[in-house]
């Protein structure tokens, strides 16, 4: 079954614990990419991959970090977390970057940061 | 910079009814496309529907369809025959140039379908 995972999908941590989020895809998708979903703001870009070894800053990067070492996986890393980063966060994939593309989310991963 | 704007923060539908869903978006890109998906309380994030800008016809996919006036810059979702599962969040989200396929999302519409 094609899809993308996301580990873990709830977490509770506490302020400068560094802590990863990883995602995987089995797709053989390109691009990857971060979204954090905040209330009345909807889902917003962290960090974005086109292939391994590339990756470049969404909209909000502040305070995170990425890597892609390998094509199906885009693990993210916040590496002192902070309780502004406790938000709905979404991994997704896609096989291209053309205007029809589709996007294939990850289940989410619900942080706390206390 | 692109940007989606829905207006609706929720709305209330009877099954069986048709209900739309508000979209309006700005973009500076020559070609460019729009997207609606669908956020159940579980929280995954499900792709309902999509429109390019240049495609002819609006988009339909079984009981979605997608009401594209681009002179309005308007893509609004209509969904026929409500369901009681349609209850979810809904966000419009747009993809144009730059920015590894980045899609700008709406705040999102929350819709609850009732008896």
């Amino acid at each position: 079954e094609a899809q993308v995972t996301q580990n873990p999908r709830y977490l509770i941590t506490v302020t400068g614990k560094k802590l990863t989020v990883t995602c995987s895809q089995n797709m053989n998708h390109e691009y990857m990419s971060w979204y954090r979903q905040d209330p009345g703001l909807g889902l917003r870009q962290i960090y974005y991959s086109m292939n391994v070894e590339v990756t470049d800053k969404g909209d909000v990067p502040e305070g995170y970090k990425v890597s892609r070492k390998e094509k199906r996986n885009f693990p993210l890393i916040l590496e002192s977390p902070s309780p502004n980063q406790t938000s709905l966060y979404f991994c997704a994939s896609s096989a291209g970057a053309a205007r029809g593309e589709t996007q294939y989310f990850g289940p989410g991963t619900r942080l706390l940061v206390l | 910079a692109q940007k989606i704007t829905q207006t609706q923060p929720g709305m209330f539908v009877q099954e069986k009814e048709a209900v739309t869903l508000d979209c309006t978006y700005d973009t500076s890109d020559p070609s460019y496309g729009l997207f609606w998906y669908k956020q159940p309380s579980s929280g995954e994030m499900i792709f309902l529907i999509y429109q390019g800008s240049y495609d002819q016809q609006n988009a339909t996919e079984g009981r979605y369809s997608l009401n594209f006036q681009k002179a309005r810059k308007s893509a609004n979702l209509v969904i026929s025959a409500s369901q009681l599962g349609d209850s979810a969040m809904y966000f419009c989200a747009i993809h144009g140039t730059g920015g590894g396929n980045k899609l700008t999302f709406g705040t999102g519409t929350q819709l609850k379908v009732e008896l």
